[in-house]
C-alpha cells in the first residue's frame, strides 16, 4: 500500500500572502490530521477531518483552516502568513481516527519571508 | 487538557547497548493510548510502539519495549541492543479515547544518538 502522501514537500512564500498545503491518506484510511512542528513549540494538532467533517480542532487562529474531500484527501490553508507560521506540516491518516496509529506523510516545509 | 513530559532532551548510547527513554504524562482520563514514535534526519515520522492503558501487559516490538506504569502516568521505551540507525528524535504520545478525535499530544522529545 502507498504510503501517506503531502504536496509540496517544500513552499516559499511571503508575509501576507495565502498557501494551500496538500495531503493524501493511505487508501482505505478516512480520518486526516493536522499537525504543525517547529523547534520552539514542538508538535501541535491543528484539526482532524473524517468523512469531510472537521471533528476535532487544536488552538490555532481562524488564519488556519482545511477541508476534506470525499476521497478522503485533505487539505490546509493558512491565509495572510505571517513569519511565525514557518514550520514543518505535518499529516497523518488513520482508519477511524480513533486511537489506532496514525501514519505521517514526509511533511511540507514552508518559510515564510 | 492532557500534557506529556520527556525530561531528557538529548540521550546517546553504544551500538548493541541498551537505552530507556522516559516519558510521564497528566491525565484525569482512564481510556487512553500511548505512543511512541522517531523522527530521523529525514523528518519521517515513524511509529516504533502503541499502547492500550486498559492492558496490563507492556506492549513489545522486536528490540522495542515499554514498561507502562499506569498509577505513576510513566511510559517508558527500552531499545536493546541498539543500531546506528535507531538514531532519531522520540517523541511520546497521547490520545484520549472516545471524542478527541485523531488527536496526539506529544512530549518535547528526546534526541537519542547511537554511537559505533
Amino acid at each position: 500500500k502507498a504510503g501517506v502522501t503531502q504536496t509540496p514537500r517544500y513552499l516559499i512564500k511571503t508575509r501576507g500572502q495565502q498557501v494551500t498545503l496538500s495531503c493524501s491518506p493511505i487508501s482505505g484510511h478516512r480520518s486526516v490530521s493536522w499537525y504543525q512542528q517547529t523547534p520552539g513549540q514542538g508538535l501541535q494538532f491543528l484539526f482532524e477531518y473524517f468523512s469531510e467533517t472537521q471533528r476535532n480542532k487544536g488552538n490555532f487562529p481562524g488564519r488556519f483552516s482545511g477541508r476534506q474531500f470525499s476521497n478522503s484527501r485533505s487539505e490546509m490553508n493558512v491565509s495572510t502568513l505571517e513569519l511565525g507560521d514557518s514550520a514543518l506540516y505535518l499529516c497523518a491518516s488513520s482508519i477511524l481516527g480513533s486511537g489506532e496509529t496514525q501514519y505521517f506523510g514526509p511533511g511540507t516545509r514552508l518559510l515564510v519571508l | 487538557a492532557q500534557t506529556v513530559t520527556q525530561s531528557q532532551p538529548e540521550m546517546s548510547v553504544q551500538e548493541a547497548e541498551t537505552v530507556t527513554l522516559s516519558c510521564t504524562y497528566d491525565t484525569s482520563e482512564s481510556n487512553y493510548y500511548l505512543f511512541w514514535y522517531k523522527q530521523p534526519p529525514s523528518r519521517q515520522m515513524i511509529l516504533v510502539i502503541r499502547q492500550e492503558a486498559y492492558k496490563q501487559q507492556n506492549a513489545t516490538e522486536n528490540r522495542f519495549s515499554v514498561n507502562f506504569q499506569k498509577a505513576a502516568k510513566s511510559f517508558s521505551l527500552k531499545i536493546s541492543d541498539s543500531q546506528l540507525g535507531d538514531t532519531a528524535m522520540y517523541f511520546c504520545a497521547f490520545m484520549k479515547r472516545g471524542t478527541s478525535y485523531g488527536k496526539l499530544t506529544f512530549g518535547q522529545g528526546t534526541i537519542l544518538t547511537v554511537h559505533p
